[in-house]
C-alpha cells in the first residue's frame, strides 16, 4: 500500500531564509506526487504536482519540488520565505485516478 | 470557475444527532471525493464518486456514514447518531476524470464538533 512520510512535524525558518520540506513516499508504480498547503481552518490549496518528465517542477508562490526516484523523495523548496508562507504543508501520492494518500504534514513557522 | 464549495463551514451538534454536509464541485468535474482530517493529521480518504456512481468506500466509513451524489453534480455526506470521535474537518475535492493526469481541487471544508 502506498504511504507518505513527512519526517518534520514543525519547522521554523527566518523570513528571507531558504526552506526545504522533506517528503518520502512508498508506492510500487510510478507515483503521481503533490504538495498542498493549508492555512488554519481552511481547505487545501495545490502548490505543485509531478506526473512525469522533468523532475524539477515549479509551482505557485515561488515554490518548487524535485522528484528523486532513487531516494523515493519529493522535497519542497523555496529560496526565500515570506511571513505569509506560514501554514501547514502536506505531501500526497496519488494512484492516478483514485484517492490521494497524504503525509501527516509539516507546520511551517516563519520568524521575523 | 468558482471552485469547490462546501456547506456549512462549521457545525456543532450533540452526540446522537444526525448531520448532513453538502459539497458542490467545480462544474465540469465528474469525480468527487470526501476526506476526513482530524487534528494534527493529514486528510484521509473516505469515498469517491464518478458521476453519480459511488466507486470506492474506505473502511473508515462506518455504517453510520452515507454519501450520495444523486445527479452527478453536488454530493451530500450524512452522519447518523454522531459520536465525539466524528469531530473532524470534512473535506470535499473534485477532479476531471477525462484528463489522464487528474488533479484534485479541494473545498474549504466543514468543521464538525460533536459535544
Amino acid at each position: 500500500a502506498q504511504s507518505v512520510t513527512q519526517p518534520d512535524i514543525h519547522i521554523t525558518v527566518s523570513e528571507g531564509a531558504s526552506l526545504e520540506l522533506r517528503c518520502n513516499y512508498s508506492y510500487g508504480a510510478t507515483p503521481y506526487l503533490f504538495w498542498y498547503v493549508q492555512s488554519p481552518g481552511q481547505g487545501l490549496q495545490l502548490l505543485l504536482k509531478y506526473f512525469s518528465g522533468d523532475t524539477l517542477v515549479q509551482g505557485i508562490k515561488g515554490f518548487e519540488a524535485e522528484f528523486k526516484r532513487s531516494q523515493s523523495s519529493f522535497n519542497l523548496r523555496k529560496p526565500s520565505v515570506h511571513w505569509s508562507d506560514a501554514a501547514e504543508y502536506f505531501c500526497a501520492v496519488g494512484t492516478g485516478f483514485q484517492k490521494l494518500v497524504f503525509g501527516t504534514g509539516t507546520r511551517l513557522l516563519v520568524s521575523p | 470557475d468558482t471552485g469547490v464549495s462546501q456547506d456549512p463551514r462549521h457545525k456543532i451538534t450533540k452526540r446522537g444527532q444526525n448531520v448532513t454536509f453538502r459539497c458542490d464541485p467545480i462544474s465540469e468535474h465528474n469525480r468527487l471525493y470526501w476526506y476526513r482530517q482530524t487534528l494534527g493529521q493529514g486528510p484521509e480518504f473516505l469515498t469517491y464518486f464518478q458521476n453519480e456512481a459511488q466507486l470506492e468506500k474506505s473502511r473508515l466509513l462506518s455504517d453510520r456514514f452515507s454519501a450520495e451524489r444523486p445527479k452527478g453534480s453536488f454530493s451530500t455526506l450524512e452522519i447518523q447518531r454522531t459520536e465525539q470521535g466524528d469531530s473532524a474537518m470534512y473535506l470535499c475535492a473534485s477532479s476531471n476524470r477525462t484528463r489522464l493526469r487528474e488533479t484534485q481541487y479541494f473545498g474549504p471544508g466543514t468543521r464538525l464538533l460533536v459535544l
